[in-house]
């Protein structure tokens, strides 16, 4: 069966620090990648997504950027997060052409 | 307009009740329809998946289609404490290959609390 990972679970960080967040999936090979951000009280919002390693497609300009260097990993990254990147982050993986399935997410606070 | 809007709620139904969830679109490419359960602070977890119009039923839990109407409901019978959550809606287009892109556009989602 198929397992995805996103760690860390919470992060605290201070305006103006690096952002690193990674997301493995197991069990499944050449999935389709997908980042949201899920603001309190919101909807998610679909931030990047994956066809495969190295292809990126960006849906929301803003100062996050995502990288896949296997075919299974999927990492969000940040050179300096502001107060409004604070929510929740998932990552989901999806069969290609179908629905999708996601992680158990990553808290992220910005102070 | 958004494309898809559902009541963001709150919902509170008495333990053993019906529940009815709502989700109305706009774009009528959206072909795969599902229902996402959300615990708080967790990520979603898929419920129901239906690309037809009609009825899907799992258990205690019924998804219906309406194409014509652009309209999807969820329906949940004899309603649990285990089942308050936020339930969300979403959906996606079919490609002109006839395969989904693999992007979902969602519900905002409706919180919903079953009291004993």
């Amino acid at each position: 069966s198929q397992t995805i990972h996103q760690w860390p679970a919470t992060l605290v960080q201070p305006v103006g620090s690096p952002l690193s967040l990674e997301c493995t999936v197991e069990g499944t090979s050449n999935p389709n990648l997908y980042w949201y951000r899920q603001a309190a009280g919101r909807g998610l919002q679909l931030l990047f997504y994956s066809v495969g390693i190295g292809q990126i497609s960006s849906e929301v300009p803003q100062n996050l950027s995502a990288s896949r260097p296997q075919d299974r990993q999927f990492i969000l990254s940040s050179k300096k997060l502001l107060l409004s990147d604070s929510g929740f982050y998932l990552c989901a993986w999806g069969p290609p052409a179908d629905t999708q399935y996601f992680g158990p997410g990553t808290r992220l606070t910005v102070l | 307009q958004k494309e898809v809007e559902q009541d963001p709620g709150p919902l509170s139904v008495p333990e053993g009740a019906i529940v009815s969830l709502n989700c109305t679109y706009s774009n009528s490419a959206f072909q795969y329809f599902m229902w996402y359960r959300q615990y708080s602070r967790k990520g979603p977890e898929l419920l129901m998946y239906t690309y037809s119009s009609g009825n899907k039923e799992d258990g205690r839990f019924t998804a219906q289609v309406d194409k014509s109407s652009k309209y999807i409901s969820l329906f949940i019978r004899d309603s649990q404490p285990s089942d308050s959550a936020t339930y969300l809606c979403a959906m996606s287009a079919m490609g002109a290959g006839g395969t989904s892109y693999g992007k979902l556009t969602f519900g905002q989602g409706t919180i919903l609390t079953v009291h004993p």
